[in-house]
């Protein structure tokens, strides 16, 4: 079926390092890509989103890189740091016009731990 | 702050109480969601309303009940709940078909 899952439920990385956190799609047909950070007791929290006909895009710290030979997405947050410790999910979406809302599709979430 | 609130943030019921949750925004969105959030599970989408208009349930115990009076408000009616229904329980809004921007969320126990 379709699905977005995470290589990793679980990430450590020492406080200053880059982390990577990985995404697998299923869905070819999906053509937008959504980034979530969630910290303990709130609600997720939009970090960058990509569409389909972009490979990489880049915001503050954070960089989305989509492959979509392989369906794969990953969330590269350079120096990180202790207020990044959160779950990241990622979510795929088609894209619809003219009318009708293309739902999100959320995979499991990686938790993010931040080692000072 | 996303702009979407959510109300009460921690609720504790029986299984005979009927309660309700309130989602609220004033973002201009047209369209609104119920997720639930469990343990180590997906965000689980329950209803989809656009321009107050149901557009998806996606098979939702009828023992939750959503209600979208307008487009900056949604609630969900909750009556005679099983313990396994206790979760996070999320509200979102978003313009149509893009990203969505989360309350804080109900953590709701059931007893």
């Amino acid at each position: 079926g379709e699905s977005v899952g995470l290589h990793l439920p679980t990430l450590s990385v020492q406080e200053g390092d880059n982390s990577i956190i990985n995404c697998a799609y299923s869905n070819s047909a999906s053509d937008y890509f959504i980034w979530y950070k969630q910290e303990s007791g709130k609600g997720p929290q939009f970090i960058i989103d990509i569409r389909s006909n972009m490979d990489k895009r880049q915001g503050q710290r954070v960089t989305v890189l989509l492959n979509k030979t392989v369906k794969h997405l990953s969330l590269q947050i350079a120096a990180t740091q202790p207020g990044d410790s959160a779950v990241y999910f990622c979510a795929e979406n088609k894209l619809y016009y003219g009318g009708s809302q293309g739902n999100l599709i959320f995979g499991k979430g990686t938790k993010l731990s931040v080692k000072p | 702050e996303t702009g979407v609130t959510q109300t009460p943030r921690h609720l504790v019921m029986g299984m005979t109480n009927k309660k309700s949750l309130k989602c609220e925004q004033h973002l201009g969105h047209n369209a609104m969601y119920w997720y639930k959030q469990s343990a180590k599970k997906p965000l689980e989408l329950m209803f989809v309303y656009n321009f107050k208009e149901q557009t998806e349930n996606n098979s939702v115990p009828s023992r939750f009940s959503p209600e979208c009076p307008n487009s900056s408000h949604l609630f969900l009616h909750l009556h005679t709940l099983q313990p396994e229904d206790s979760a996070l329980y999320l509200c979102a809004s978003s313009p149509i078909g893009y990203e969505q921007f989360f309350g804080p969320g109900t953590r709701l126990t059931v007893l």
